[in-house]
């Protein structure tokens, strides 16, 4: 019934390995997004997409990769994992790319050791 | 490039007090700005949405704010409860870039004491 769906909840993985974020909408939305938290609890965005086609590009290193095979599917890949990737990680989706309204995942806490 | 702040960053309050929360933003080309609320282990939950031409919106207890010209929105909770005790966060969303991105402030810890 969840309508941003998140997986997993929690990540603790070691320095330089691979690893991947899924993120599901139930609702149809056409837009979705990643959102990273840090340490000092600031939202930044990191990507969107619009039915598939990227949108949102921040300035994020080349290790982060999102990949979306439907407009209901939004993953997060990243390589060669660092420290200082730990944070918690945000999905979220909007009924359209114009749309003033969000709705989030409960997030992905990942850790890096 | 638009900045988000919000001020106090954290408060404590007596259960039964009304208290506002204050957000404020560089860039008043918005389109919208948002109030939520996040709870420990748990996403964002989207409490109010203002669009750029109102001046404000009602929720319950919740009362938000908007004075785009000022860049300013306030947020005002009555009759404060413990399961109030969250953190706030107010977002805006702009076109940038091409597109209309969603920038957050760094959020208000709110703990209302039974």
């Amino acid at each position: 019934d969840t309508a941003v769906s998140q997986t997993p909840k929690y990540l603790v993985t070691q320095m330089g390995n691979d690893k991947s974020i899924k993120c599901e909408q139930n609702l149809g939305h056409d837009t979705m997004y990643w959102y990273k938290q840090d340490s000092k609890k600031f939202l930044k965005i990191m990507f969107s997409y619009n039915n598939k086609e990227l949108i949102i590009n921040e300035t994020v290193p080349n290790r982060f990769s999102p990949k979306s095979p439907d407009k209901a599917h939004l993953n997060l890949h990243i390589n060669s994992l660092e420290l200082g990737d730990s944070a918690v990680y945000f999905c979220a989706s909007s009924p359209f790319r114009d749309s003033t309204e969000a709705f989030f995942g409960q997030g992905t806490r990942l850790t890096v050791v | 490039k638009q900045e988000v702040t919000q001020i106090p960053a954290a408060l404590s309050v007596p259960e039964g007090e009304n208290l506002v929360l204050n957000c404020s933003f560089t860039d008043s080309a918005i389109y919208n700005l948002q109030w939520f609320r996040q709870d420990p282990g748990k996403g964002l939950t989207s409490l109010l949405l203002i669009q750029s031409s109102q001046r404000e919106q009602t929720s319950g207890r919740l009362n938000a704010s908007l004075d785009k010209s000022s860049g300013r929105s306030t947020l005002y909770i009555a009759a404060s409860q413990p399961g109030d005790s969250a953190t706030y966060l107010c977002a805006v969303q702009y076109s940038g870039a091409g597109s209309y991105q969603l920038t957050f402030g760094k959020g208000t810890k709110l703990s209302v004491i039974p």
